[in-house]
């Protein structure tokens, strides 16, 4: 069963600073991942998917890279924004379904 | 070109009652999963449809249960309701079952009491 775990669960930064997301997953054996955006009592946006045979993918300021072999990807949001404050999922496809992981709950501080 | 949409937005139930949750994928989209997520968790997966057949099912009882209709909406039917299926479900599309970007819905929050 595939475990995909995020670290830390929360935390906040000052506007300005770079934030990064670290998401693990315990098999290897997926077709892409995907990073999410969720506000409170909302449904999820997607932000970045990267196929399997990828190693990063870049949107704006927003970079994540993946290292399948490792089981691990990084969520980068340069420069945050107050408007960044949201919680980020991690969600790995395989087995025709996402697995994902808690979430990182960020606040920027203006 | 409208999102993945879900209706209704809110429901209140009590215990033992029956709900259909509806869904409607992005135009052009054949495959739609639903989610179950409980206050503070990542979304759990129920169930997967592709062209109107289950792909994928999750480690849910058989309270719950699924179908895609030819048009690719997809209901979502939960028997028998519980205190514990308080949660917020969420319907995702997308182009075809493997590969492709999922889309998420805003939800429908169900309450029971």
């Amino acid at each position: 069963k595939q475990e995909v775990t995020q670290i830390p669960a929360a935390l906040s930064v000052p506007e300005g600073e770079n934030l990064v997301l670290n998401c693990s997953f315990t098999d290897s054996a997926i077709y892409n991942l995907q990073w999410f955006r969720q506000d409170p009592g909302k449904g999820l946006t997607s932000l970045l998917l990267i196929q399997s045979s990828q190693r990063e993918q870049t949107s704006g300021r927003l970079n994540a890279s993946l290292d399948k072999s490792s089981g691990r990807s990084t969520l980068y949001i340069a420069a945050s924004q107050p408007g960044d404050s949201a919680t980020y999922l991690c969600a790995v496809y395989g087995n025709n379904r996402l697995a994902f992981g808690k979430g990182n709950q960020v606040v920027v501080i203006p | 070109d409208a999102g993945v949409t879900q209706s209704p937005t809110h429901l209140i139930k009590t215990r033992g009652q029956q709900v259909t949750l509806r869904c409607s994928p992005i135009s052009g989209h054949k495959s739609v999963s639903w989610y179950q997520q409980v206050l503070g968790q990542g979304p759990q997966f129920i169930f997967q449809y592709y062209e109107k057949e289950e792909r994928g099912r999750g480690n849910f009882p058989d309270r719950f249960s699924a179908r895609q209709f030819p048009n690719y909406s997809s209901e979502l039917n939960v028997n028998a309701l519980l205190l514990g299926d308080s949660a917020l479900y969420l319907c995702a599309s997308s182009l075809e079952s493997s590969y492709n970007e999922q889309f998420f819905g805003p939800g429908t929050r169900l309450t029971v009491l």
